[in-house]
């Protein structure tokens, strides 16, 4: 069974440090990884999808890194700002076989930029 | 603006009384989904649709229908709510099995 982990499950950093959310994910046969950001009471918003053949995707100051043989995703946030401040989740794409398959998420990593 | 719509927004509702909540996307997606989120449990998927009249189940299919007439609509309907199933709902969609999967704004339901 697929278990997708974010550690830490709070981070509070000040304002212009670099960062990195881990997520890890126990089954190496995913299809992709996407990485969401969540602010309080609101929707998920897509911040980057790395496929499986991919190492990593950028946007802005976000770049989110793919391990598949070592389950393990990152993402880095560079020059934090108050306005990054919301709950991180990644979730991992895999197939059940047939047309049916399954995002799976991780229960998600808290982030408190300091101004 | 493309974007995933879900209405209402905030549910005040009672044990039993049948409720709807609407969702429809802009992007001319294939695959729309419904989830549940709740504090400690993460995000559940309820019910979701690869196209027009083809829908299949959750992890937490029970006590939800839904229904896809039409490509851009995908409602969930509560046809005798509980307590327990106050909670955050958000539907999401997105192109392909494999594409990137995008969320509409939720809907916070209270069950009294």
């Amino acid at each position: 069974k697929q278990e997708v982990t974010q550690i830490p499950a709070a981070l509070s950093v000040p304002e212009g440090e670099n960062l990195v959310l881990n997520c890890s994910f126990t089954d190496s046969a995913i299809y992709n990884l996407q990485w969401f950001r969540q602010d309080p009471g609101k929707g998920l918003t897509s911040l980057l999808l790395i496929q499986s053949s991919q190492r990593e995707q950028t946007s802005g100051r976000l770049n989110a890194s793919l391990d598949k043989s070592s389950g393990r995703s990152t993402l880095y946030i560079a020059a934090s700002q108050p306005g990054d401040s919301a709950t991180y989740l990644c979730a991992v794409r895999i197939d059940y076989g047939g047309a049916t398959n399954k995002l799976i998420f991780g229960t998600g990593t808290l982030l408190a930029v300091q101004p | 603006e493309a974007q995933v719509t879900q209405n209402p927004r905030y549910l005040i509702t009672v044990t039993g009384k049948k409720l709807t909540v609407t969702c429809s996307q802009n992007m001319n997606h294939e695959y729309m989904s419904w989830y549940r989120q709740d504090p400690g449990l993460g995000l559940r998927q309820i019910y979701y649709s690869m196209n027009v009249e083809v829908t299949d189940k959750g992890d937490v299919p029970e006590g939800y229908k839904v229904s896809r007439k039409e490509k851009r609509n995908f409602p969930l309907i509560l046809e005798s709510p509980s307590p327990n199933q106050t909670s955050l709902y958000f539907c999401a969609s997105r192109a392909g099995a494999w594409h990137e999967q995008f969320f509409g704004p939720g809907t916070r339901l209270t069950v009294l």
